[in-house]
């Protein structure tokens, strides 16, 4: 069964504290996303990779770097947390194709940042 | 800009038939897919439509117009696990996937 495992369910941290949140998969895909996903608004992307050690910034990077030192693994990093990305994060991955529509999900990141 | 809507929320019948609907205006067009999330819960892809008609899985279907930029995903013969969040996403001309707010389905007995 295909799966995309994320760290940590929920996290509570305080405002200035570096956070980071774990994603890996095991499905051999090239494609690896970081969303966030917040009551009353769609998915915002806030990073993607194509491909080990490549990042491209998605809508809303302002705050977060990512990184991709191996191809199962997509890290997101909140340099100095603050209130308004308290949220959930959504890590998802997809083959390489036309169809990059089709993604696998995380069971998601609560972070609360107080 | 780009935008996706879908109404905020539906409830409906075990039992019954219900529509969801979806309209978008993006920097162009190719694939809308439909996703179900329970509370609490992943995202699960449903459904994926790139020509105008009808795609049929089961008690769900997609139906897509491009003319009109419009979809619906239609659920049939209502059970309550069916109770969920369907959020309805575009992937644009730079295949990226735009996504809509999503729809509550509350199902009740």
């Amino acid at each position: 069964d295909v799966k995309v495992t994320q760290s940590s369910r929920y996290l509570v941290k305080r405002t200035g504290e570096k956070v980071f949140l774990e994603c890996v998969q095991d499905m051999d895909h090239e494609n690896m996303f970081w969303y966030r996903q917040d009551p009353g608004l769609g998915l915002r992307l806030i990073y993607f990779s194509y491909d080990v050690k490549m990042k491209e910034k998605g809508d809303i990077p302002e705050g977060y770097s990512v990184s991709r030192e191996k191809k199962e693994r997509f890290s997101l990093i909140l340099e100095s947390a603050s209130t308004n990305q308290t949220s959930m994060y959504l890590c998802a991955s997809s083959y390489r194709t036309e169809n990059t529509g089709e993604l696998f999900f995380g069971e998601g990141s609560r972070l609360t940042v107080l | 800009g780009q935008n996706i809507d879908q109404p905020t929320e539906m409830t409906a019948t075990e039992g019954a038939i219900v529509q969801i609907n979806c309209t978008y205006q993006t920097s162009g067009f190719n694939g809308l897919f439909w996703y179900q999330q329970h509370a609490g819960e992943a995202p699960t892809f449903l459904s994926y439509n790139v020509l105008d008609g009808l795609e049929e899985k089961g008690r769900f279907s997609s139906f897509l117009s491009r003319s009109k930029g419009y979809s619906y995903l239609l659920l049939k013969e209502l059970q309550m696990k069916d109770s969920a969040s369907y959020l309805c996403a575009v992937l644009d001309s730079n295949y990226q996937l735009i996504w809509g707010a999503g729809t509550k389905l509350i199902i009740k007995p």
